[in-house]
């Protein structure tokens, strides 16, 4: 099955330790997103590349960067995670960027 | 500023009493109105996309529908299997989506 593939699913790590989380997918899809979800919130998007092209949304923290090598990897890099910093972190794709959006089951960030 | 507003914030519904969500939206230049489901733990399960308003979408127990300010899903004779937070999103003009804080249904049997 087509699918989006999210690693690891659960992640601890120490204040200020960097950390990768990363996202692959079978869709082939040209649009790969990265959004943050805390408890009961919305989730929040930090950035996207259409292809290569990469477009950070204006109020993601430089704290955070992300890689896109190829069509099917992407990674979020966390460079010093602080405790605010914990939440739900989930990759998602598209085929064109206003088609609807299919998400990974996540990587839970704990931040000790 | 574009903003989507989900209500209520949590449902109990005993099983087979049906009722509906409501997705209130301002954004600027519709694109599309997306509805998730998410279970805990898990990334969201889409649904369905309406483009224009009027329009209608089915799946099972599900229904969607949409009006120029918002959009509404209908649960029909709920199960306890359709326990999860729904999620809407609305699709601005520069293809973000923006999503409402969802709703929490519980249906108890």
């Amino acid at each position: 099955d087509a699918m989006v593939i999210q690693n690891p699913r659960y992640q601890v790590t120490q204040f200020g330790k960097p950390v990768t989380l990363s996202c692959s997918q079978t869709l082939n899809h040209n649009v790969m997103y990265w959004y943050q979800q805390k408890s009961s919130q919305a989730p929040k998007l930090l950035f996207h590349y259409y292809d290569k092209d990469f477009n950070n949304e204006a109020d993601t923290p430089d704290n955070f960067q992300s890689r896109r090598p190829n069509t099917s990897f992407c990674f979020l890099d966390i460079r010093s995670p602080g405790l605010g910093d914990a939440a739900m972190y989930l990759c998602a794709t598209s085929e064109l960027a206003y088609n609807e959006q299919f998400f990974g089951p996540g990587t839970r960030l704990t931040v000790l | 500023e574009d903003q989507v507003t989900q209500s209520p914030e949590a449902l109990r519904l005993q099983e087979g009493e049906s009722s509906s969500l409501n997705c209130s939206y301002t954004v600027s230049g519709l694109r599309g109105l997306f509805w998730y489901r998410q279970d805990p733990g898990k990334g969201p399960e889409f649904l369905f996309t309406l483009y224009s308003a009027g329009e209608e979408k089915e799946k099972e127990r599900l229904k969607a529908t949409l009006t120029k300010k918002e959009s509404f899903l209908h649960i029909t004779a709920p199960k306890p299997e359709d326990s999860a937070t729904y999620l809407c999103a609305a699709m601005e003009y520069g293809n973000k989506l923006v999503f409402g804080a969802g709703t929490i249904l519980r249906v108890k049997s």
